[in-house]
């Protein structure tokens, strides 16, 4: 298994608090993603990184900001959670190179109450 | 811009049937091809995959080909287990800007089987 480990796994948050969660990878990959998971939708790119302190939105990043100044290390930010962004987050990294496919950490249940 | 489109599940099966879960995709270009499962509680697992038309992707019995043609991956298993429930998604790697990738994925399909 690729080695991706995301902080917290749960988390239940109040409604206009700020939170971070963190992914954090041993494999070097120059790729990190963060993505949503909701019923229906399948998953939803939020922002990826293509290299330290390189980093760029997906389609829903609204709400959402990003950090990487490690390569190791991908934070994603929600400066004022609202009850939309409850939500299954996952981490996910690539290299880049082949077919390109990305390897998932096991995700963080987020609870916005 | 490009999506991936998998039937709705659930899809319900007695072990040992045959499954398919049918894919179709629109992309630009020739982009590579995923099938990923998801156990409950856990992360993504990526199960095969294909990057050029008429590849055939397997892994655990599970197979799917590439068919440029009819823009199609559906997934294939002759005898599904107990063991096999789980959600599955379809997937394409979409180059964007710059060189780099992302995955799209498809909406996910649940099989349920049952002994």
């Amino acid at each position: 298994d690729a080695g991706i480990t995301q902080s917290p796994r749960h988390k239940v948050t109040e409604t206009g608090t700020p939170v971070t969660l963190r992914c954090h990878q041993t494999e070097n990959h120059r790729y990190m993603y963060w993505y949503r998971q909701d019923p229906g939708h399948g998953l939803r790119l939020i922002h990826y990184s293509y290299g330290v302190k390189d980093t760029d939105k997906g389609e829903v990043s609204d709400g959402y900001s990003v950090s990487r100044s490690k390569t190791e290390d991908f934070l994603l930010t929600l400066e004022s959670a609202t009850s939309s962004q409850t939500s299954v987050y996952f981490c996910a990294i690539s290299d880049g190179t082949g077919a390109r496919e990305a390897f998932f950490g096991q995700g963080t249940r987020l609870t916005v109450v | 811009g490009d999506s991936v489109t998998q039937m709705e599940g659930p899809v319900t099966l007695s072990e040992e049937a045959f499954l398919t879960i049918n894919c179709t995709y629109t992309a630009t270009g020739y982009p590579s091809l995923f099938w990923y499962v998801q156990y409950p509680g856990e992360g993504l697992q990526l199960l095969l995959k294909a990057t050029k038309a008429d590849d055939k992707g397997s892994n655990k019995g599970f197979e799917a080909t590439y068919r440029k043609e009819t823009t199609s991956f559906h997934l294939e298993k002759g005898s599904v287990q107990v063991s096999d429930s789980a959600v599955y998604f379809c997937a394409l790697s979409e180059r964007l800007r710059g060189g780099y990738n992302k995955l799209i994925f498809g909406a996910g399909t649940r099989l349920a089987v049952h002994p």
